[in-house]
């Protein structure tokens, strides 16, 4: 029973379409994220939310926008999207402040 | 504003030796501090953490990392390497209490036979 869901895993789509990535915990946790990861290893973050509020926003272009319908899950839109899109996108969840992330697998964005 | 480097991009060890991955922090206030790991192709996995108390602190797998306030430094250990620790390892800091952790940029561990 996998603790942090996304979908898809794999996500190839043209410059300037729109797409989402969805993410599902069932750990109860009160604090999601999204995470981007380039080709270089590096992980940036992007949002936080919570309890659906919205935490950060880390200097994200606003063709990105978060959703959090409830706790357990938080979606990301990207509209137009561009060749500098492509990266591997995280999402995760902690309990509080303190507590340690669970990550996803990953959804791997490429943008032609 | 909270940092964390990772001063060697790739530590290589011979396996049954110890290993050490190398992690200094920056941060105004008490740092909360972690280690997780990366295999390919999947997400990261919690090792262990550091928020308060004991300075030597024991995580998944065998591992533990020493906390040193003075030299600001939080660096992974292993008293002997397996060749299945081969991965990506990152350390990270978090000052804000939650919310915003910011991670290193990874050291590669290779771990040969």
């Amino acid at each position: 029973d996998t603790a942090v869901s996304q979908t898809p895993k794999y996500l190839v789509t043209q410059m300037g379409n729109d797409k989402s990535i969805k993410c599902e915990q069932n750990l109860g946790h009160d604090t999601m994220y999204w995470y981007k990861q380039d080709s270089k290893k590096f992980l940036k973050i992007m949002f936080s939310y919570n309890n659906k509020e919205l935490i950060i926003n880390e200097t994200v272009p606003n063709r990105f926008s978060p959703k959090s319908p409830d706790k357990a899950h938080l979606n990301l839109h990207i509209n137009s999207l561009e060749l500098g899109d492509s990266a591997v996108y995280f999402c995760a969840s902690s309990q509080d402040g303190a507590s340690f992330y669970t990550f996803g697998s990953g959804t791997r964005l490429t943008v032609v | 504003a909270q940092s964390v480097a990772q001063p060697e991009d790739q530590v290589n060890v011979a396996e049954g030796n110890p290993l050490t991955v190398k992690c200094t922090y920056s941060v105004s206030g008490n740092p909360y501090l972690f280690w997780y790991v990366q295999y390919p192709n999947r997400g990261l996995q919690f090792l262990l953490k550091y928020i308060t108390g004991d300075n030597l602190v024991k995580g998944s797998y065998g591992f533990e990392a020493e906390f040193n306030k003075s030299q600001t430094s939080f660096h992974l250990k292993k008293p002997s390497a397996l060749v299945s620790d081969s991965a990506l390892y990152f350390c990270a800091v978090d000052d804000t209490g939650g919310f915003k952790t910011i991670f290193g940029a990874g050291t590669r561990l290779f771990v040969k036979a």
